[in-house]
C-alpha cells in the first residue's frame, strides 16, 4: 500500500515571501501521479498542481512549483511570492496509475499561515 | 450543476441515530468517492463508484456505514447507530471517469458535510 507524509504540521510565511511544503511518499510502483491540494476553511479541496511520475520537468503553475525528487519519493510545493489569500491547508497525494479507478491517498496536510 | 454539491452542509445527531449524507456529484462524471476528514487530519478513503461497477467498498470502517449511488448519479452515504468517533467531515468527490488516463485523474470536490454526533 501507498503512504502519504507530511512532516510539517504547520508552517507560516511573510507575505511576498517564498515558502515550501515538504512531502514524501511510499510505493512500488514507477509510474503514479501526484497532487497538491489546497483546502481553505471553506473545506473544499482545490487542485494546486499535478505531477506525473515519468514526467522528469517539474510541474509548474503560476506562483506553484514542485521539486519532484522521483528516487528520493520526495514532492515538495514551493510557493514563491505568497499571498494572504495562499493561507490555508496544504495536502500532498498520490494516485497510482497502475490501479484503474484508485482512490487519491493523502498526508496528514500542512497548516500554512502567511503574515501580512 | 458546476461542481460538486453535498447535503446537509452540517448535521449534529445524538448518538445511536442513523444519519444519511447526499452527494451530488458533477454532471457526466462517473466516477465518484467518498472521503472521511477527522479534525487536524487528512482525508481517510471510505467508498468508489465506477459507472455501473461494483463499488470499493475496501476502506468502509464498520459495517455501520453504508453507501449506495442510485442511477449512476447521486450518491448517499448512511451512518446507522452514529458513534461520537464518527464525528468528522464526510468529503464527496467525482472525476470524469476512474480509470488511469490523463484526462481522468482531476477529482473535483464538494465542501463537506461536517457531522457532529453527541
Amino acid at each position: 500500500a501507498q503512504t502519504v507524509t507530511q512532516s510539517q504540521p504547520e508552517m507560516s510565511v511573510q507575505e511576498a515571501e517564498t515558502v515550501t511544503l515538504s512531502c514524501t511518499y511510499d510505493t512500488s510502483e514507477s509510474d503514479y501521479y501526484l497532487f497538491w491540494y489546497k483546502q481553505p476553511p471553506s473545506r473544499q479541496m482545490i487542485l494546486v498542481i499535478r505531477q506525473e511520475a515519468y514526467k522528469q520537468q517539474n510541474a509548474t503553475e503560476n506562483r506553484f512549483s514542485v521539486n519532484f525528487q522521483k528516487a528520493a519519493k520526495s514532492f515538495s510545493l514551493k510557493i514563491s511570492d505568497s499571498q494572504l489569500g495562499d493561507a490555508a491547508m496544504y495536502f500532498c497525494a498520490y494516485r497510482s496509475k497502475e490501479t484503474s479507478g484508485s482512490r487519491l491517498t493523502f498526508g496528514e496536510g500542512t497548516q500554512l499561515t502567511v503574515n501580512p | 450543476g458546476a461542481g460538486v454539491s453535498q447535503s446537509p452542509s452540517n448535521k449534529v445527531t445524538e448518538k445511536g441515530k442513523d444519519v444519511e449524507l447526499r452527494c451530488d456529484p458533477i454532471s457526466g462524471h462517473t466516477a465518484l468517492y467518498w472521503y472521511r476528514q477527522s479534525l487536524g487530519q487528512g482525508l481517510e478513503f471510505l467508498i468508489y463508484f465506477q459507472g455501473n461497477s461494483a463499488p470499493d467498498k475496501s476502506g468502509l470502517p464498520s459495517d455501520r456505514f453504508s453507501a449506495e449511488r442510485t442511477g449512476g448519479s447521486v450518491s448517499t452515504l448512511t451512518i446507522q447507530r452514529t458513534q461520537q468517533e464518527d464525528s468528522a467531515v464526510y468529503l464527496c468527490a467525482s472525476s470524469l471517469r476512474g480509470g488511469t488516463g490523463a484526462l481522468n485523474t482531476e477529482a473535483f470536490f464538494g465542501q463537506g458535510t461536517r457531522l457532529t454526533v453527541v
